[in-house]
């Protein structure tokens, strides 16, 4: 199964930081990779896709690339809302054996 | 717009089968290129997918879980079914289901979820 890592498995930053994210596939997945958003009791949001799209009514703040093995997610201008927990996932396998990353949360400083 | 709703069993004991039921609205899961999807959550835990079912009837599974697990639609009344047997108290988690959206070679991504049911496995 192809393993997905984050880093860092958390941080602190302030609200109006540029933050990014890490993502490392430990096979090549093309530009199969999607970025979620978590907040605590709720379900993941979809925040990008196929490495880069933006998912219709996210914020422009959000971004994302790479291909291959490496991805980034950056937020351009933290807001308060953003303090949430951040997961890739790679669909490239077929059949499909999605996988999930650890996970990455971002919290207030 | 798309919704989805997770229901069934907060409690099940050890051995006992799981059965869940994803009623949606918004989409047909007979339209081509799209599928439902089961991903659940350990408390404090990563992500971890389980099953999808594509609007053709094809089923895959995670390969960890596949001897347990069953995914089925009833297109008529919007929902997809998971059953899971065996449970065991690391199966303890909340169970989403989503909505698959197929691009390219037949690789799909979760765009819309519910707002997942957490299950207990206790005795």
């Amino acid at each position: 199964a192809i393993r997905m890592t984050q880093s860092p498995s958390s941080f602190s930053a302030s609200t109006g930081d540029r933050v990014t994210i890490t993502c490392r596939a430990s096979q090549g997945i093309s530009s199969y990779l999607a970025w979620y958003q978590q907040k605590p009791g709720k379900a993941p949001k979809l925040l990008i896709y196929a490495a880069s799209t933006l998912q219709s009514g996210v914020p422009s703040r959000f971004s994302g690339s790479g291909s291959g093995t490496d991805f980034t997610l950056t937020i351009s201008c933290l807001q308060s809302e953003d303090f949430a927990t951040y997961y890739c996932q790679q669909y490239y396998s077929y059949p499909p054996r999605y996988t999930f990353g650890q996970g990455t949360k971002l919290e207030i400083k | 717009q798309i919704t989805l709703k997770e229901s069934g069993p907060t409690l099940v004991k050890p051995t006992q089968t799981l059965t869940l039921t994803c009623t949606f609205s918004g989409f047909s899961l007979s339209t081509s290129g799209v599928g439902v999807g089961w991903i659940r959550q350990p408390p404090g835990k990563a992500l971890e997918w389980l099953a999808l079912i594509y609007w053709n009837d094809d089923k895959r599974y995670s390969p960890s879980l596949k001897s347990r697990l069953t995914i089925t639609k009833d297109t008529s009344k919007n929902q997809v079914v998971l059953t899971m047997t065996n449970m065991d108290p690391v199966d303890t988690a909340t169970y989403y289901c989503a909505h698959a959206l197929g691009g390219s070679g037949s690789r799909y991504y979760f765009d819309y979820w519910g707002q997942g049911t957490l299950v207990t496995v206790s005795s």
